[in-house]
């Protein structure tokens, strides 16, 4: 399996601000997905980086606010801007492998926007 | 309807008893179906995979999926207090590369 480290690992931030998350990868991956959990709730995908590529957005998140890095296949970004209160959650980096499709998680970014 | 569909519990169950969770999914097409456990505070950890009919077994977890029902479970034999915490499906639809998460169902296992 892959080992993913994530970066940092919680923070606490002021609304208006912006947090780069990190996360890297112990091997190349052809995809890095980016999940967030809100308090109490499930995982739900944000987008999708590809390497070379734009990230792929699922509805009801967008560019401006999640921008996203893929700049090589170990790596990649994610960004929460202009945060507002509803953003604390944790936010979650997955990857997939090339030899099966399961599923291996980072240790999370908690994160606190006051 | 949602993609994956869990009882979010809370699932009870004595310590040494087995314990059944279940899921449903929406996607007829569905290949790869997996079983997260989540403790408080964690990121999810993958402890089982299935991909065809019938059962899968990893030390006390069975995992069981019923393609022609969209069905799969998750059994846990001899459960032990360490086993206490949010139990994820997820499955990859048709097409899809990412992961379907349902909402978990907590178990909790009583000493």
């Amino acid at each position: 399996s892959a080992v993913i480290s994530q970066k940092p690992s919680r923070d606490i931030c002021q609304r208006g601000t912006s947090l780069t998350i990190q996360c890297q990868v112990d091997s190349q991956v052809t995809m890095m997905f980016w999940y967030r959990q809100q308090p109490g709730q499930s995982l739900t995908l944000i987008a999708t980086a590809n390497q070379g590529s734009e990230a792929t957005y699922e509805s009801g998140f967008v560019i401006d606010k999640f921008p996203i890095s893929r700049p090589n296949l170990t790596f990649s970004t994610l960004t929460v801007s202009n945060m507002s209160p509803e953003d604390s959650s944790i936010y979650l980096c997955s990857v997939d492998t090339v030899l099966n499709t399961e599923a291996f998680f980072g240790q999370g970014t908690r994160l606190t926007v006051v | 309807q949602k993609e994956v569909e869990q009882n979010s519990g809370p699932l009870s169950v004595p310590e040494g008893a087995i314990a059944s969770l279940n899921c449903t999914y929406s996607d007829r097409g569905s290949q790869s179906f997996f079983w997260y456990r989540q403790y408080s505070g964690k990121s999810p950890e993958l402890i089982m995979s299935i991909y065809s009919n019938g059962d899968k077994e990893d030390g006390r977890f069975t995992a069981q999926l019923n393609k022609a029902s969209q069905y799969v479970s998750l059994l846990i034999r001899d459960s032990q207090p360490s086993d206490s915490a949010t139990y994820l499906c997820a499955v990859i639809k048709t097409g899809a590369n990412n992961l379907f998460f349902g909402t978990g169902t907590r178990l909790t296992v009583i000493p």
